[in-house]
């Protein structure tokens, strides 16, 4: 099946830097990809969709100017949250539709984001 | 209103128990009905779509009511690597974006 790799997985960094977060469809084109963020015992909130060679859609109340998405190839979409601070610490998972079109999305493994 | 709903739990079961997840969603137009599985620090991982007229995969089972919009699962026999989160999941369209419900913790114990 089709399989979405994200990288890196773990991340702690000081408050006030940025930091990358890569997501990557391996066997398949993507040309819309979604990000998604977890808090503790929370579900998956939306936080964009990224579509390919255009500007992300953004949920309401995700700032967009924070969470900068690139979406530069068919194979690889980006997410820089810039300035991170504490309670930007969570558990950030992209996705992308397979290659079949049955609604299901593939996930990537997750990035899990510390800021101290 | 959330547009997913689900009982959170937990589910406390013994080993072999048959245990139930409800789940209603709000927008009628949705088209398309998953169940997911996350485990721990883990990201979620497709169990099984959820069709019209009901499917079955081995001890797992998925219905869906579109009248009253609502989704179950049904796990039969339960075991002990069961034990995870439960995430009902709606798309109103095969390309558009999905909803999470809350999930529904399981845990099953010896």
């Amino acid at each position: 099946g089709a399989v979405v790799s994200q990288h890196p997985s773990w991340v702690i960094c000081k408050s006030g830097t940025s930091v990358k977060i890569e997501c990557r469809s391996l066997d398949f084109q993507a040309t819309t990809m979604f990000w998604y963020r977890q808090f503790p015992k929370q579900s998956l909130m939306l936080m964009a969709t990224s579509n390919e060679g255009s500007k992300a859609t953004y949920e309401q109340g995700v700032e967009k100017d924070k969470f900068l998405i690139n979406h530069a190839s068919l194979t690889l979409s980006t997410l820089t949250v810039t300035s991170a601070h504490p309670e930007d610490s969570s558990f950030y998972i992209c996705s992308a539709d397979g290659l079949a079109d049955t609604g299901e999305l593939f996930f990537g493994e997750g990035s899990r984001l510390t800021v101290l | 209103r959330k547009e997913v709903e689900q009982d959170p739990g937990p589910f406390n079961v013994p080993e072999g128990a048959t245990v139930a997840f409800n789940c209603t969603y709000s927008n009628s137009a949705s088209q398309s009905f998953f169940w997911y599985r996350q485990d721990c620090r883990k990201e979620p991982k497709l169990l099984m779509s959820v069709y019209s007229s009901g499917n079955e995969d081995g001890r797992f089972t998925a219905q869906l009511n579109r009248a009253s919009q609502y989704i179950s699962l049904l796990i039969r026999d339960s075991k002990l690597s069961d034990s995870a989160t439960y995430l009902c999941v709606v798309r109103t369209s095969n390309t558009g974006k999905l909803i999470f419900g809350q999930g529904t913790t399981l845990q099953v114990k010896p």
